[in-house]
């Protein structure tokens, strides 16, 4: 089955950029998503990626698939103390489940 | 309405209460989920509604019985839990098909004592 693989923490200085990284085994979703959750909240639909794109960019963020190697990034430009929380990349199965996969989790620590 | 609203926000219960959990949306979503979430790990998928006929039960144990009684409302009845179902349960929907994309709900932090 499905498994998705994320480095499990990252630290970055304010108005820094930040890489949260992904990897992933299952080729064959269609959509691959980034979700955020916020202590004590719930998951935030942040941005997707369709999966015969390379780039997509919204505001601050830039997502980057390698559909070769697998891997899946989000670029956070310019982080804020409000970006600290806890990032899902997250694949959709493309079987009659069409149940998402997610990763273990980035927990991202924005300090000023 | 990009919304998914639950209630209660904070439950707790003893191990012989009933109680239920209760989600809504009114996006049209014809998908609704429910997820457990335990602290610092990626949600666990429960249960899946597709058009309101349960299509998906992830080997639950029967303490917890899914209920959706329209395209807008899930329920999750809850009885004689133990304090290991003690986490964050996530309701989500989406629409067939499109981009697949769930948006989630609050959730409601359960506590079993």
């Amino acid at each position: 089955g499905e498994d998705v693989e994320q480095s499990l923490f990252l630290s970055v200085r304010e108005g820094d950029s930040s890489v949260i990284n992904c990897t992933y085994t299952d080729s064959s979703s269609t959509y691959l998503y980034w979700y955020k959750q916020e202590p004590g909240a719930g998951l935030q639909l942040l941005t997707y990626i369709f999966s015969n794109m390379d780039m997509k960019q919204d505001q601050r963020l830039t997502v980057l698939l390698n559909k070769k190697d697998k891997h899946l990034s989000l670029r956070i430009a310019d982080t804020q103390t409000g970006d600290s929380a806890i990032y899902f990349c997250a694949g959709i199965l493309m079987d009659s489940s069409y149940k998402l996969i997610f990763g273990s989790g980035t927990r991202l620590l924005v300090r000023p | 309405d990009t919304e998914v609203t639950q209630t209660p926000k904070h439950l707790v219960m003893g191990m012989t209460n009933k109680k239920s959990l209760k989600c809504e949306q009114h996006m049209g979503h014809r998908a609704m989920y429910w997820y457990k979430q335990k602290a610092k790990k990626p949600p666990e998928l429960m249960f899946v509604y597709s058009y309101e006929k349960l299509s998906i039960n992830e080997s639950v144990p029967s303490r917890f019985s899914p209920e959706c009684p329209n395209s807008s409302l899930l329920n999750l009845h809850l009885h004689a839990l133990q304090p290991e179902d003690s986490a964050l349960y996530l309701c989500a929907s989406s629409q067939p098909g499109g981009r697949y994309e769930q948006f989630f709900g609050p959730g409601t932090r359960l506590t079993v004592l």
